[in-house]
């Protein structure tokens, strides 16, 4: 199946620095990517949706100006989130989509655990 | 709306018998349904998937799911429990051809010796 890399797999932060997560489709090219926060021993929760080219769409409640996305080329997007707190420690994944339809498929990157301190 | 149940956030079984994880959707309009494994501090692994046609889907590691409309459900089995199924388990839904993926609150799997 089609692999995402996601880099760093753990960062640890001083409170009020940023941290830039990267997630490529190595195998094939997304349009379409997808950033989720995971809290521990809870689901994965969608943050925003990364499009090639344009703007991220973010879901209801999440911070545009906290979690800065950017999707500047098809095979990579980043999340960067700004001025860190402790609260903002988390397990991120991202995810990109292959495929139309019926045979579409979700894969996922190996995740982001972040420590803010 | 979509949105997903899954009923317990913990299942213990023993070794050798069968696992079952329940998942309940709501959907308006025909969903794509999923069962997705996450071991400790790693990624999503697709188990399987159902989209159209055959409403039993078989997936790796000896896993199936049915479909059944009726019920808006997508229950994970499997005949015979293995250690290495121990893990967190999440049912996904997401619209007909759509791109944004629903997850449910997941459910952890103990695999008792």
């Amino acid at each position: 199946g089609a692999v995402v890399s996601q880099h760093p797999s753990r960062v640890i932060c001083k409170s009020g620095t940023s941290v830039k997560i990267e997630c490529r489709s190595l195998d094939f090219q997304a349009t379409t990517m997808f950033w989720y926060r995971q809290f521990p021993k809870q689901s994965l929760m969608l943050m925003a949706t990364s499009n090639e080219g344009s703007k991220a769409t973010y879901e209801q409640g999440v911070e545009k100006d906290k979690f800065l996305i950017n999707h500047a080329s098809l095979t990579l997007s980043t999340l960067t989130v700004t001025s860190a707190h402790p609260e903002d420690s988390s397990f991120y994944i991202c995810s990109a989509r292959v495929g139309l339809g019926m045979n579409t498929e979700a894969f996922f990157g190996q995740g982001t655990r972040l420590t803010v301190v | 709306a979509q949105s997903v149940t899954q009923l317990g956030s913990h299942v213990s079984v023993s070794e050798g018998a069968l696992v079952l994880l329940r998942c309940n959707y709501s959907s308006s309009v025909p969903p794509y349904l999923f069962w997705y494994v996450q071991y400790p501090n790693q990624g999503l692994q697709l188990l399987l998937k159902y989209t159209t046609g055959a409403t039993l889907v078989k997936g790796i590691n000896g896993f199936e799911a049915e479909f059944k409309k009726s019920e808006t459900s997508f229950h994970l089995t499997k005949p015979s429990a293995h250690m290495s199924d121990a893990a967190e388990y999440f049912c996904a839904v997401s619209e007909t051809g759509g791109f944004k993926t629903i997850f449910g609150a997941g459910t952890r799997l103990f695999v008792k010796a």
